[in-house]
């Protein structure tokens, strides 16, 4: 069974900095594109960003591209983003997301999500 | 970026009705498209995707179509436990992006 769960996340005061992880098993994590999405408070869904399966490749929203930087270990299973430069919008509860590898245009970049973490929630406020 | 416009924000619907959700694309995304269900308090859950290609579990009454820039989600009877948000997010480029949501309500 897979299984995706978050940590890391709290109160940070704006202009912080923060790291997520997410510890997947049940899967062979290698393989499998990873994403994190973010939700606001009452809000909808934002993609944040996405890795290939060797991390070479990653990807990211223009709302955090040169703030958060994705990475994982594939030896430890752990997806990883680092968060700096926090705003208030940045207030979200973050889920970690694993590629449902049912196809996608590009190789390295993930395509649908068909497994997700609980969410870790990260709050930006002085 | 690519937007997606979904259609309606809510929708009101009976036991048993036929309902449809639309998202559109500011561009073509071919089928890179994936449909969503979301509960209050709870991640997100995959229905479709590639536009039309149901997810094993997923109830045969969630049916997805379209490909370019219009698609389209489709509940052919809605069920009690259907009522929820539902989300289409597009995957055709390396940076994705999701609809705003349209919140199913019981009529």
């Amino acid at each position: 069974e897979v299984q995706l769960l978050e940590s890391g996340g709290g109160l940070i005061q704006p202009g912080g900095s923060l790291k997520l992880s997410c510890a997947a098993s049940g899967f062979t994590f290698r393989t499998y594109a990873m994403s994190w999405v973010r939700q606001a408070p009452g809000k909808g869904l934002e993609w944040v960003s996405g890795i290939s399966g060797s991390g070479t490749s990653t990807s990211y929203a223009d709302s955090v591209k040169g703030r958060f930087t994705v990475s994982r270990d594939n030896s430890r299973n752990t997806l990883y983003l680092q968060l700096n430069s926090l705003r208030s919008e940045d207030t979200a509860v973050y889920y970690c997301a694993k590629d449902g590898g049912g196809g996608r245009p590009y190789a390295d970049n993930p395509g649908e999500v068909d497994s997700w973490g609980p969410g870790t929630l990260v709050a930006v406020s002085s | 970026d690519i937007q997606l416009t979904q259609s309606p924000s809510t929708l009101s619907a009976s036991i048993g009705d036929r309902v449809t959700v639309t998202c559109r694309a500011s561009q073509s995304i071919n089928s890179w498209l994936a449909w969503y269900q979301q509960k209050p308090g709870n991640a997100p859950k995959l229905l479709i995707y590639k536009a039309s290609t149901l997810q094993s579990g997923v109830p045969s009454r969630f049916s997805g179509s379209g490909a370019g820039t219009e698609f389209t989600l489709t509940i052919s009877s809605v069920q009690p436990d259907d009522f929820a948000t539902y989300y289409c997010q597009q995957y055709n480029t390396y940076e994705h992006t999701f609809g705003q949501g349209t919140k199913l309500e019981i009529k």
